[in-house]
Order: structure tokens, then sequence, then C-alpha cells
């Protein structure tokens, strides 16, 4: 069975610091990843996505994430964080086969001033 | 604009009482989810429709029902059989078609039984 792992709960980390936020999931098909933001109390927003093509995929609000097949991992990371990226952030794993996303349990941004 | 809707934000029940909740879209999906959120366990999939007038068990659905009688409109019933229905309800939908495969979430609805 398919299964992702967001390997930190929670991440706290100094405004103007880089950040990565890591993600591994266990599948031995192909797959499409997914990372979520989800500030509180509201739904979840794209912050970006890889389908298939270049390993390194650019998002959102300065975000990036990169594949890596033989690691089964997907970490997403920013340079420089900013007090307003305070936020969960979650990881979510497609299986090809049947299109349902497998989620992580998320990962808490706390940005420190 | 284009979007998902949830209502209410916000909803207290007593304990036995059944509740709606509602979700609504105009992005023209065919597809349409129903997920919980609890605190530390990510989301988990109560029910899921890829169209009208059919609909799928997730991991979740006992004590649940749902409906989808129009493209736009997935109501989840949360009924008295339900243990522990406190929780953050997100409904999401997905188009079939053109390949981009991410769903797009509505704000969620805080249900509280007490």
């Amino acid at each position: 069975a398919q299964s992702v792992t967001q390997l930190d709960s929670q991440v706290p980390v100094f405004e103007e610091a880089p950040v990565e936020l890591r993600c591994n999931y266990s599948s031995s098909v192909s797959v499409y990843l997914f990372w979520y933001v989800q500030y509180p109390n509201q739904g979840l927003q794209l912050l970006l996505k890889y389908l298939s093509g270049s390993t390194l995929v650019k998002g959102i609000n300065g975000f990036e994430a990169e594949f890596n097949k033989s690691q089964t991992s997907f970490h997403l990371r920013k340079p420089s964080v900013h007090i307003s990226d305070t936020a969960e952030y979650f990881c979510a794993v497609m299986v090809a086969s049947n299109y349902q996303l497998i989620w992580g349990a998320g990962t808490k941004l706390i940005i420190k001033p | 604009d284009g979007g998902i809707t949830q209502s209410p934000k916000y909803l207290f029940r007593k304990e036995g009482q059944n509740v709606t909740l509602s979700c609504e879209q105009n992005l023209n999906h065919d597809a349409m989810y129903w997920y919980r959120q609890d605190p530390g366990q990510g989301l988990r999939l109560i029910y899921y429709s890829q169209i009208v007038n059919d609909f799928q068990k997730g991991d979740i659905a006992e004590g649940y029902s749902v409906s989808r009688e129009k493209k736009e409109s997935f109501p989840l019933t949360v009924t008295s059989a339900q243990k522990n229905p406190t929780a953050f309800y997100l409904c999401a939908s997905r188009g079939l078609a053109g390949g981009s495969y991410e769903q797009y979430f509505g704000p969620g609805t805080r249900l509280t039984v007490t």
C-alpha cells in the first residue's frame, strides 16, 4: 500500500532563513506529487505539483521542490522565509492508476522573529 | 469568480442529531470529495463522487452519507451513528479532463458536537 511520510511535525526557523520540509513516499508505480499549504482555519491551497519532466518544480510564494525518484522523496524548500509563511504544509501523492490522493500528516512551519 | 463554497463555516450540534454540510462548486468539475481533518492526522477521505448520481466510500465512510443529484453540489450528512463527529470538514473538487490532477479545496466547515 502507498504511504506518505512527512518526517517533521513542526519546523521552527528564523525569519529570512532557508527552510526544507521533508516528504517521503512509498510506491512502486508511477505517481504525481503535490504540496499544499493550509493557513489557520482555512482550506488547502496548491503550492506546486510534479507530474512529469523536470524534477525541480517551482511554485507560488517562492517555494520549490525536487522530485527524487531513487530516494522516493519530494522535499519542499524556500531560500528565505517570511512571517507570512507560517502555516501547515501537506505533501500528497496521487497514484496514477486510481487518481486518489494519499496525504502526509502535515508539517507546521513556525517562523521565529 | 470560480471556486468552492462550504457553508456554514462553524456549526454546532447536540449529540444524536444529524447535520448536513453544504458544498457547492462552479468550476464545472466532475469529481468531488469530502475529507475529515483532525489535528496531527492529515486528511482522511470520507466519500467521493466522479459523476452525478454515483459516489464511492472512502477510508472512513461509517457514520456519514452523501448525495450527488447535481454536478455542482455534494452535500455531506454527519449522522448520529458517527461516534466522534467533531472535526474540520473539507470539500474538494477536480476536473477529470485536461490532465491537471490537482484538487481544489473549499474553506472548510468546523463541526462541534456536544
